[in-house]
C-alpha cells in the first residue's frame, strides 16, 4: 500500500524565515506533486516533479525530488504572510489509472 | 486557460435524501476522478473514471456511491442515501493521460 507521509502537520513560524516542510513515500512513483489549498477552497496545483533531482522554483517556494529517497522537499524562503496556507503533497501511480495519494497535509501559518 | 467546473458549490441536504454532484471536466481530458476531503482533514480519493467506466474505486466507494458520465461532458457522483459522515467537500479532477490534474472548486455538501 502506497503511503504519503508529510512533516511537519504543522508549521507556525514568523515572516522572514525560512522552512522546508518534508514528503515522504512509500514506493515507486510517476510523479509528485504539490498543492496550496486555502480555508474552504479547492487545491491550487504548485509544482509537479517528474524526475529525479527535479528541482522547480516559484517565486518563495522552491520544491525538489528525490526519487531514490522517496522523498520530496518544499522550501520557503523569507516568508511572507500571504504564504499561509495548507499544503499537500501527493504522488500518482501509473497502474492505478493515475489516482492520486496525498499527505495529510502541512498548516502553515506565517505570522508579521 | 480551461478549467473545471463544479455545482453546485454547496448543497445542504437531509440524512437519508439522494444528492446528486455535477462536474463539467476539461473537453479533452480522458481521465476523471472524485476526491472527497472531510474538514480539516486530508483528500481522499474516491473513484476514477475511464473509457465510461470506472476503473478505480476506493473502500469509501461503496453501494451507496455512483457515478455517470451521461452526455459526454457532465461527469456525475451520486450518493443514494445520504449519512452524516458523508458531509465533505468534494473534488472533481480531470487529467489527459495522467499528464497533470485540474481540479474544480469543489462542492461542500453538508448533511443534516
Amino acid at each position: 500500500e502506497l503511503k504519503v507521509e508529510q512533516n511537519p502537520l504543522f508549521l507556525s513560524m514568523q515572516e522572514g524565515k525560512n522552512y522546508t516542510i518534508y514528503c515522504n513515500y512509500s514506493t515507486t512513483s510517476d510523479r509528485l506533486y504539490w498543492y496550496r489549498q486555502d480555508p474552504g477552497k479547492s487545491l491550487e496545483s504548485l509544482f509537479v516533479l517528474l524526475s529525479n533531482g527535479a528541482v522547480k522554483q516559484e517565486g518563495r517556494l522552491m520544491a525538489s525530488l528525490d526519487t531514490k529517497a522517496r522523498l520530496s522537499t518544499l522550501h520557503i524562503t523569507a516568508a511572507v504572510h500571504d504564504l499561509s496556507a495548507t499544503y499537500f503533497c501527493a504522488v500518482d501511480i501509473a497502474d492505478s489509472n493515475y489516482q492520486l495519494i496525498w499527505g495529510a497535509g502541512t498548516k502553515l501559518i506565517i505570522k508579521p | 486557460e480551461p478549467e473545471v467546473t463544479q455545482t453546485p458549490s454547496h448543497q445542504v441536504t437531509q440524512m437519508g435524501q439522494e444528492v446528486i454532484l455535477r462536474c463539467v471536466p476539461i473537453s479533452n481530458h480522458l481521465y476523471f476522478y472524485w476526491y472527497r476531503q472531510i474538514l480539516g482533514q486530508k483528500v481522499e480519493f474516491l473513484v476514477s473514471f475511464y473509457n465510461n467506466e470506472i476503473s478505480e474505486k476506493s473502500e469509501i466507494f461503496d453501494d451507496q456511491f455512483s457515478v455517470e458520465r451521461p452526455d459526454g461532458s457532465n461527469f456525475t457522483l451520486k450518493i443514494r442515501s445520504t449519512k452524516l459522515e458523508d458531509s465533505a467537500m468534494y473534488f472533481c479532477a480531470s487529467s489527459g493521460r495522467g499528464r497533470g490534474y485540474t481540479f474544480g472548486s469543489g462542492t461542500r455538501l453538508t448533511v443534516v
